[in-house]
């Protein structure tokens, strides 16, 4: 298996700018998960997905920020607008039905704002 | 609020100086423990999943051990092909997501 794929690898954009990460999750993964990295807090979770229904969104800072999962094999998380404080690396993983088990990352994304 | 500490922030060693780095932990109902290595520019690698205190689990020259409050990851005769961040992360409760504490920078010098 190709493991978890996620595009764009690096992301630049201008303040005010739509961005949006894609995420292909490994196949037969029933969960998916969207998180972000920074220096300051670590790695934190923001959204996390079953069977493609958003679970738990308490982490997405605000409304700026949304995340789709149309089907078992595709996710986004769309930034609109994008600020400087959002630069940050943003990892995909998924892992295998059951809720306890191992998350395997993607190679992420690293997006700056200017 | 399901909370994970580790420490030290940062561990340099001499090649083959085996260490300890530490996980702490306070969660309601632990379902899980896990262990993940970081290298930079990349996504977290899975390493292993502990699941009830006095598991232990080996691999290579790294070996996990939970107790009810802490877990602690071994390195024992470490290489400099061990330096990564080492994160540590639970799962409890009935929720299905992973709580991470900051990491542990491991730095192994020749």
């Amino acid at each position: 298996d190709a493991g978890v794929i996620q595009s764009p690898r690096h992301e630049v954009t201008e303040m005010g700018q739509e961005v949006t990460l894609r995420c292909k999750p490994i196949s037969g993964h029933d969960y998916l998960f969207w998180y972000r990295q920074t220096m300051m807090r670590g790695l934190e979770l923001l959204i996390y997905f079953n069977n493609n229904v958003p679970i738990d969104d308490s982490g997405m800072p605000e409304d700026r920020f949304s995340a789709k999962m149309p089907n078992a094999s595709f996710s986004t998380l769309k930034i609109q607008p994008s600020e400087p404080r959002d630069s940050a690396v943003y990892f995909c993983a998924s892992s295998r039905p059951g809720g306890a088990y191992e998350q395997y990352f993607g190679p992420g994304t690293r997006l700056t704002v200017t | 609020e399901d909370q994970v500490t580790q420490s030290p922030e940062a561990l340099r060693l001499q090649e083959g100086e085996s260490s300890s780095l530490n996980c702490s932990y306070t969660v309601s109902g632990l379902r899980g423990l896990f262990w993940y290595r970081q290298d930079p520019g990349k996504g977290p690698e899975f390493l292993f999943t502990l699941y009830s205190a006095g598991e232990e689990k080996e691999k290579e020259r790294l070996k996990a051990t939970l107790t009810k409050k802490e877990s602690f990851l071994h390195i024992t005769a470490p290489k400099p092909e061990d330096s990564a961040t080492y994160l540590c992360a639970v799962s409890a409760g009935a929720n299905s997501k992973l709580t991470f504490g900051k990491g542990i920078t491991l730095s192994v010098r020749p």
